[in-house]
């Protein structure tokens, strides 16, 4: 069974521009998590989307959004980039959206912002 | 809102000896517990979870945590460190109404002294 599967693996960009960030589901999970992990804040909870309705939302500004597709696959986007914005970003797969379900973490996209 | 601690952001111990990552959660009603472990450039892996159903909750690698609800404590430990043990540690919780979101803790690096 294939894993939670991040592209790309590694991006740079440059302050100002946007970016989209993919994460396929192990085939079966409908629910889609995403976290930022940096040195600083450590691992925050971005959104959470199932069956293509965002159904929790952490503390993050607007430009952070995302969407998952009907065959569960999500993007997230971040516009108008910041230095800040540098991160290793997390995304996570569940079978269901009931509180003690494991979740299973892709390897992540590092992103930088120069 | 939850949180938890991690005291130590930092272990080491000799190869062998035992391991002891401490948690604490914040919260009156007893939440969801996880420990996820971090190899470095990957995702995060479950390593326990803990439901209520038994508060001795053993994990893979040999390693096993106890729910204290009175210290509001999630320790992991193990009996004996491999080289293999070394990564950084997160404790984490969920809530009951709240989805998949999960709140970490700093983690902890444990480092391995052969």
């Amino acid at each position: 069974k294939a894993g939670v599967t991040q592209t790309p693996r590694y991006l740079i960009k440059t302050r100002g521009q946007q970016v989209t960030l993919s994460c396929s589901p192990i085939s079966g999970h409908r629910s889609v998590s995403w976290y930022q992990q940096t040195p600083g804040q450590g691992l925050q909870f971005l959104f959470e989307y199932f069956s293509e309705t965002q159904r929790n939302k952490g503390n993050f500004p607007g430009r952070f959004s995302g969407r998952q597709f009907s065959n569960s696959r999500s993007e997230m986007n971040v516009s108008t980039l910041e230095l800040g914005d540098s991160a290793l970003y997390l995304c996570a797969s569940s079978s269901q959206i009931i509180a003690n379900t494991e979740a299973f973490f892709g390897q992540g996209t590092r992103l930088t912002v120069v | 809102a939850q949180s938890v601690t991690q005291l130590g952001s930092h272990v080491s111990v000799s190869e062998g000896a035992l391991v002891l990552l401490r948690c604490n959660y914040s919260s009156s009603v007893p939440p969801y517990l996880f420990w996820y472990v971090q190899y470095p450039n990957q995702g995060l892996q479950l390593l326990l979870k803990y439901t209520s159903a038994a508060t001795l909750v053993k994990g893979i690698n040999g390693f096993e945590a106890e729910f204290k609800k009175s210290e509001t404590s999630f320790h992991l430990t193990k009996p004996s460190a491999h080289m293999s043990d070394a990564a950084e540690y997160f404790c984490a919780v969920s809530e009951v109404n709240a989805g998949n979101m999960l709140t970490f803790g700093g983690g902890t690096r444990l480092m391995v002294k052969p």
